[in-house]
């Protein structure tokens, strides 16, 4: 079984709220990923847990707060965002980081992102 | 650094046509190779992979080989279906560059019944 679930599917929110996005996996990887896709692009890297512990933060502004809370589990928190940051945001997961040796990422369906 | 660069799209075939898809890479070490589908509204889903030079990646009747002397790894299906219909991402990931997937800019493909 590969399946990284996220929740909610979709989401609308005004720039001054504050919402959280969901990701899970039980595959025992120990590696995730949140990605940010603008419609017709490739997924841009934004955040990797590597053990739980944050290892890559690709200069996403602070408005985006990732979280790992156990290995199985990882969320995006997110406030004050812009209408800009409207997009699709993909967890990903992989069996270990990328930087021991080349591993497969596995992608959730993504939460599609509305900022009014 | 790193690169993937994929044919441009969009692509339009109809049911049953040859697909070719190409895709060539500049790394600076050994990459492993993937090819990911995005179907409308959905996340991507790894179509295939491979890991090593004159490997070839086979599913759902998509093949792809990993061709070390082109610096090439293209996608290829003998017969393609209506349910073909969906964006498709040549991606490689390398030791040096970390955790890091590099996409391609994706291709769209549309089949006609």
């Amino acid at each position: 079984d590969t399946e990284v679930t996220q929740t909610p599917k979709h989401l609308v929110m005004g720039m001054t709220n504050k919402k959280s996005l969901k990701c899970e996996q039980h595959m025992g990887h120990r590696a995730m990923y949140w990605y940010k896709q603008k419609a017709k692009k490739p997924p841009e890297l934004m955040f990797v847990y590597s053990y739980e512990k944050l290892s890559i933060n690709e200069s996403v502004p602070s408005r985006f707060s990732p979280e790992c809370p156990n290995s199985s589990l990882l969320n995006l928190h997110l406030h004050a965002l812009q209408p800009e940051d409207s997009a699709l945001y993909l967890c990903a997961s992989s069996l270990w980081p990328s930087g021991t040796y080349q591993e497969t990422q596995y992608f959730g369906p993504g939460t599609r992102l509305l900022v009014l | 650094g790193n690169s993937v660069t994929q044919m441009e799209g969009p692509v339009t075939l109809s049911e049953e046509a040859f697909l070719t898809i190409n895709c060539t890479y500049t790394a600076t070490g050994y990459p492993s190779l993937f090819w990911y589908v995005q179907y409308p509204g959905e996340g991507l889903q790894l179509l295939l992979k491979a890991t090593k030079a004159d490997d070839k990646g086979s599913n759902k009747g998509f093949e792809a080989t990993y061709r070390k002397e082109t610096t090439s790894f293209h996608l290829e299906k003998g017969s393609v279906q209506v349910s073909d219909s969906a964006v498709y991402f040549c991606a490689l990931s390398e030791r040096t560059s970390g955790s890091r997937l590099t996409f391609g800019e994706g291709t769209q493909l549309t089949v006609n019944p």
